[in-house]
């Protein structure tokens, strides 16, 4: 089965720092690949998305992601993290299979930044 | 655009109650999801329509949920009868074209 990995369950970092959040999917083409943001008590909200194309794509916010193929990799990056920042961060996987639609998220990653 | 509206914001019952989470997408957008998030299972599709067709219900975890979708502007959620296992966040997502989503605010479930 297709699956999505986020292997850092909490990270922090203190306001300023860089970030970056890992994800690794399973499957055997390219998919479509998401990040979103989910503040507390809120829905999750898009950050970024990849299709096709160049490899590093820019999203709002600040944030960026750059998708590896040889390392089925889309992680998520931010060269200055601010206090409200802090939220928790899915990926996401989107997939055709037998003519339905699949849309996988991770476990995600919950960011806690340091004043 | 008011984007993507859920009601009740807040649900507390009594095992063995009916509930109705509500649900109403965006106008446009042909996609709805249903999601089920909790802490210890994440985020799991429970079903999809597709101009109001279900497209696949695999993620319905038993028969005590079903969810209907009469019309573009309007989908449910029924959990009949409700258990203690079923307390999590319920989402619904919309989208023209099945791939980017965009999320309510969710209904928080607790079952007593």
């Amino acid at each position: 089965a297709q699956s999505v990995t986020q292997p850092d369950i909490h990270i922090t970092v203190s306001e300023g720092a860089s970030l970056e959040l890992r994800c690794n999917y399973s499957y055997g083409a390219t998919p479509y690949l998401f990040w979103y943001v989910q503040s507390p008590g809120q829905g999750l909200q898009l950050l970024l998305k990849y299709f096709s194309g160049d490899t590093l794509v820019q999203g709002i916010k600040g944030f960026e992601a750059e998708f590896k193929r040889s390392q089925s990799s889309f992680n998520l990056r931010k060269p200055s993290v601010h206090w409200s920042d802090a939220a928790e961060y899915f990926c996401a996987v989107g997939y055709t299979t037998s003519g339905t639609y699949k849309y996988i998220f991770g476990t995600g990653t919950r960011l806690k930044v340091l004043a | 655009d008011a984007g993507v509206i859920q009601s009740p914001r807040h649900e507390v019952t009594e095992m063995g109650q009916e509930v109705t989470l509500r649900c109403k997408p965006i106008s446009g957008h042909d996609y709805l999801f249903w999601y089920r998030q909790t802490m210890m299972r994440g985020l799991e599709l429970l079903i999809y329509f597709n101009n109001n067709v279900p497209i696949d219900d695999s993620g319905m975890p038993e028969d005590r949920f079903s969810a209907k979708m009469p019309n573009a502007s309007f989908s449910t959620l029924k959990i009949q009868p409700s258990e203690p296992r079923d307390s999590a966040v319920y989402f619904c997502a919309s989208s023209p074209i099945a791939n980017v989503l965009t999320f309510g605010a969710g209904s928080r479930l607790t079952v007593l």
